[in-house]
């Protein structure tokens, strides 16, 4: 098993350009999420899906946008790029929603916006 | 104020010896506590979840204090390979199951 793909790992984009960060999962999990790391903060919660068909803000929702294609993929979408959305973006899955589930984690995509 | 608060470290330890370190947070409500673990440039993965009894994991034994609002995590016989950022993790009442993250507590353990 794969566990948690992403896609690209690395990325650079000018102010303003568009891009989707991918993120399939095959551990038949129901709950996906987007989270951003940067330096010296937590992971920051960006958008989540508790099930297929669902999507919510979290504490970041602002200049992204995503879509939870099916149970195993969700995408995360920058429509405009901004130096401020350089960041670590992280995806991750677990099997339920609520907060007493462990949280699987991909690899990461390291985004620069110039 | 940040709902989870963490010593940024980083604590350096000798191989072998013992390093312990805790994480506060804010909400007195918050439900599930745990600690994950961050590789530099690898994503978290699950180190442990703390009950309220205290729980340990071989050489990880990890604490939550209620009335103090701190979990601990305790490293025994430290190992090259713990070098590591060890992050705090609180599951918030009413979020659903949104978590909030600490910024992380590095450790380096030397030869």
């Amino acid at each position: 098993n794969a566990g948690v793909t992403q896609t690209p790992k690395f990325q650079v984009l000018k102010t303003g350009q568009s891009m989707t960060l991918q993120c399939a999962q095959d551990m038949n999990h129901n709950s996906m999420y987007w989270y951003r790391q940067d330096p010296g903060m937590g992971l920051r919660l960006i958008y989540y899906s508790a099930s297929e068909g669902t999507t919510d803000k979290g504490e970041v929702p602002n200049g992204y946008n995503v879509s939870r294609l099916n149970k195993r993929e969700f995408s995360l979408r920058l429509e405009s790029a901004a130096p401020s959305q350089t960041s670590v973006y992280f995806c991750a899955s677990s099997t339920g929603s609520g907060g007493y589930n462990e949280q699987f984690f991909g690899p990461g995509t390291r985004l620069t916006v110039l | 104020r940040k709902e989870v608060e963490q010593d940024p470290g980083p604590f350096n330890v000798p191989e072998g010896a013992t390093v312990a370190f805790n994480c506060t947070y804010s909400n007195s409500a918050s439900q599930s506590f745990f600690w994950y673990r961050q590789d530099c440039r690898k994503e978290p993965k699950l180190l442990m979840s703390v009950y309220s009894s205290g729980n340990e994991d071989g050489r990880f034994t990890a604490q939550l204090n209620r009335a103090s609002q701190y979990i601990s995590l305790l490293i025994r016989d430290s190992k090259l390979s713990d070098s590591a950022t060890y992050l705090c993790v609180v599951n918030l009442p009413d979020s659903w199951g949104k978590l909030q993250f600490g910024a992380g507590t590095q450790v380096v353990v030397t030869p």
